[in-house]
């Protein structure tokens, strides 16, 4: 079991810029979810996957952000434009779709605009 | 108020002590609650999960919840330096899980 893979595992660029992380959920698992996690305000839900198909995007904090799932086995969260406050770091995880099938994080993206 | 409220310490004990991290939940219909540890630059990654109340052991950590006070903490008997983490006390429902906030907890040689 590979785990959840996140790429890049850093990530540094100029307010403006356009930045795309990456998430390949654990085989298997149909429910994938993106979070970001700052000193503030700890883990946020950005938005969730249900067999590819976006369920909440509550979270998503502007439409500077939008996140994709095309397939099963790859995600990606984008931002464009980037801005200074978007600084943090950014899990993905997944997880079986069963009542008691917990989360299974990446290592997350740290995010820094500068 | 936030679904899940947790102090965030930081905590700071000696090698072998008894350590218990707590959080409380709002909603009564919370029925399955976890507990995530977190090193410096990493995920969290699961350390114990409970249905309903009552306790549930692992080596060194034990879990409790108590329905009736909406209250689930964390123990850590023998504490080591390698336990020296972030805990995430977690719930879910309707597959959407609630986080506490954590707390840091350094064990010291």
């Amino acid at each position: 079991d590979a785990g959840v893979i996140q790429s890049p595992r850093h990530e540094v660029t100029e307010m403006g810029q356009e930045v795309t992380l990456r998430c390949k959920p654990i085989s298997g698992h149909n429910s994938l979810f993106w979070y970001r996690q700052t000193m503030m305000r700890g883990l946020e839900l950005l938005i969730y996957f249900n067999n590819n198909v976006p369920i909440d995007d509550s979270g998503m904090p502007e439409d500077r952000f939008s996140a994709k799932m095309p397939n099963a086995s790859f995600s990606t969260l984008k931002i464009q434009p980037s801005e200074p406050r978007d600084s943090a770091v950014y899990f993905c995880a997944s997880r079986r779709d069963s009542y008691n099938s917990p989360l299974h994080f990446g290592n997350g993206t740290r995010l820094t605009v500068t | 108020q936030k679904e899940v409220e947790q102090d965030p310490g930081p905590l700071s004990v000696p090698e072998g002590a008894i350590v218990s991290l707590n959080c409380t939940y709002s909603n009564s219909a919370f029925q399955y609650f976890m507990w995530y540890r977190q090193y410096s630059r990493k995920g969290p990654e699961l350390l114990m999960y409970t249905y309903s109340s009552g306790n549930k052991e692992d080596g060194r950590f034990t879990a409790q919840v108590d329905k009736s006070s909406k209250y689930i903490s964390l123990f850590i008997r023998d504490s080591q330096p390698s336990d020296s983490a972030t805990y995430l006390c977690a719930t879910y429902n309707f597959n959407k899980f609630y986080f506490g906030s954590g707390t840091k907890l350094n064990v010291k040689p």
